[in-house]
């Protein structure tokens, strides 16, 4: 099992540029986040889906969209890319609503310029 | 507002030392509290707590909840400097149906030879 993967490991935006960021998962879990990983702040929740075609907004939601079509696959947004969003962006995946346990990937590191 | 802090931010130690971090937590319907260690990348499970007094080992780590004073802390014994990495711990907030997670800032341990 690779568990949970994220494509790609490092991006370098202009602002105002658009992109998307790949979260997949090989253990049929149910549940899947984006967080983004702030000096300072601790792991913050952008987007969550708790199934296959559902998506809902988390802590830090403005500026991301992200999308669900397939159950192990999980994509984050951005649609006009800002300084503010340089971050390092994480993924996780949870079995389901009984374990808690989320599982995380390595990682997306992304500056804006 | 949920709000997990840890304390210390950072602590530098040597090996063989024993440390203790600390975790307070105001979380709206307190579920169960989760400790992760994060070395260069993904953060990797450690604990679950959910019961309070009883403790969770595993090796030289582990951790105990105080679910009335509102805190946990995980204990190292004899460390060594493969545990040099940040510690997270996360509030899991019950009463929702994705399993929200409020993170702390995390402490950073150093561990030199």
């Amino acid at each position: 099992n690779a568990g949970v993967t994220q494509t790609p490991k490092f991006r370098v935006l202009k602002t105002g540029q658009s992109m998307t960021l790949l979260c997949a998962q090989d253990m049929n879990h149910e549940y899947m986040y984006w967080y983004r990983q702030d000096p300072g702040m601790g792991l913050r929740l952008i987007h969550y889906s708790v199934g296959e075609g559902t998506t809902a907004k988390g802590e830090v939601p403005d500026g991301y969209n992200v999308s669900r079509l397939k159950k192990q696959n999980f994509l984050l947004g951005l649609e006009s890319a800002a300084p503010s969003q340089t971050s390092v962006y994480f993924c996780a995946s949870r079995r389901d609503r009984v374990l808690e346990e989320q599982y995380f990937g390595p990682g997306t590191r992304l500056t804006v310029t | 507002e949920d709000k997990v802090v840890q304390s210390p931010l950072s602590l530098v130690v040597h090996e063989g030392d024993t440390v203790t971090l600390n975790c307070s937590y105001e979380v709206t319907n307190f579920r169960s509290l989760l400790w992760y260690k994060q070395e260069k990348k993904a953060p990797t499970f450690l604990f679950m707590l959910t019961s309070s007094g009883i403790e969770k080992k595993s090796g030289r780590l582990s951790s105990i909840l105080d679910k009335k004073e509102l805190f946990s802390i995980l204990n190292i014994t004899a460390t060594q400097t493969g545990d040099s990495a940040i510690y997270l711990c996360a509030g899991v907030l019950g009463g929702t149906s994705y399993g929200k997670l409020t993170f702390g800032q995390g402490t950073i341990l150093t561990v030199h030879p």
